[in-house]
């Protein structure tokens, strides 16, 4: 099975600032079926990123991923306050599907 | 509006059953993988099992393998998890979600429900 690892565990940064995410995977993730997901406190996960770079409908053009094979980045330009949040990535490739541990995104 | 709603969570003693539902509107539900996602109380996302469109494939994480079953009724836009042999371990948020992928085929998860609790104590 596949293992996904986020780092880092957290980061803290301020409004404005400019977030990097990075998620390695333990093999290879088929066709770049790898999604990225925002969770606030007592929320759902909101799907922001999916086949690695694609952002899902109506998703700000402040998020953007990139990767394949093992390594994957969502990055966020410019920090709002909403933005504050857990992200997780997640790949869909190859059963069982996995999460990652999570980053969380603190006010610094 | 697209959107899932899960009920039938609980607080219930290890060893004994749950069924979880989650039912489906304002989108096809029975064109699609569904799966259900849980959260242990301040843990993180782990994925539980998904169940294909016509019910012909179903995955399960190893941890429920042999304990939950994953089942739907198309025909009532509804997925459901029956849990045997609780543990405490198992207590969590559990959440539907769907993947949305074109034709029916794996995607990421791009509806979700707002999760039902289930605590396993004594």
């Amino acid at each position: 099975e596949i293992v996904l690892t986020q780092s880092p565990g957290t980061l803290s940064l301020s409004p404005g600032e400019r977030a990097t995410l990075s998620c390695r995977a333990s093999q290879s993730v088929n066709y770049r079926y790898l999604g990225w997901y925002q969770q606030k406190p007592g929320q759902a996960p909101r799907l922001l990123i999916y086949d690695a770079s694609r952002r899902a409908t109506g998703i700000p053009d402040r998020f953007s991923a990139s990767g394949s094979g093992t390594d994957f980045t969502l990055t966020i330009s410019r920090l709002e306050p909403e933005d504050f949040a857990v992200y997780y990535c997640q790949q869909y490739g190859t059963s069982p599907w996995a999460f990652g541990q999570g980053t969380k995104v603190e006010i610094k | 509006e697209e959107q899932m709603v899960e009920s039938g969570g609980g607080l219930v003693q290890p060893g004994g059953s749950l069924r979880l539902s989650c039912v489906g509107s304002g989108f096809r539900f029975s064109g699609y993988w569904m799966n259900w996602v849980r959260q242990a109380p301040g843990k993180g996302l782990e994925w539980v099992a998904n169940i294909k469109k016509d019910e012909s494939e179903k995955f399960y994480v190893d941890s429920v393998k042999g304990r939950f079953t994953i089942s739907r009724d198309n025909a009532k836009n509804t997925l459901y998890l029956q849990m045997n042999s609780l543990r405490v371990e198992d207590t969590a948020v559990y959440y539907c979600a769907t993947e949305g992928g074109v034709a029916g085929g794996h995607s990421a998860f791009d509806i979700w429900g707002q999760g039902t609790m289930v605590m396993v104590s004594s």
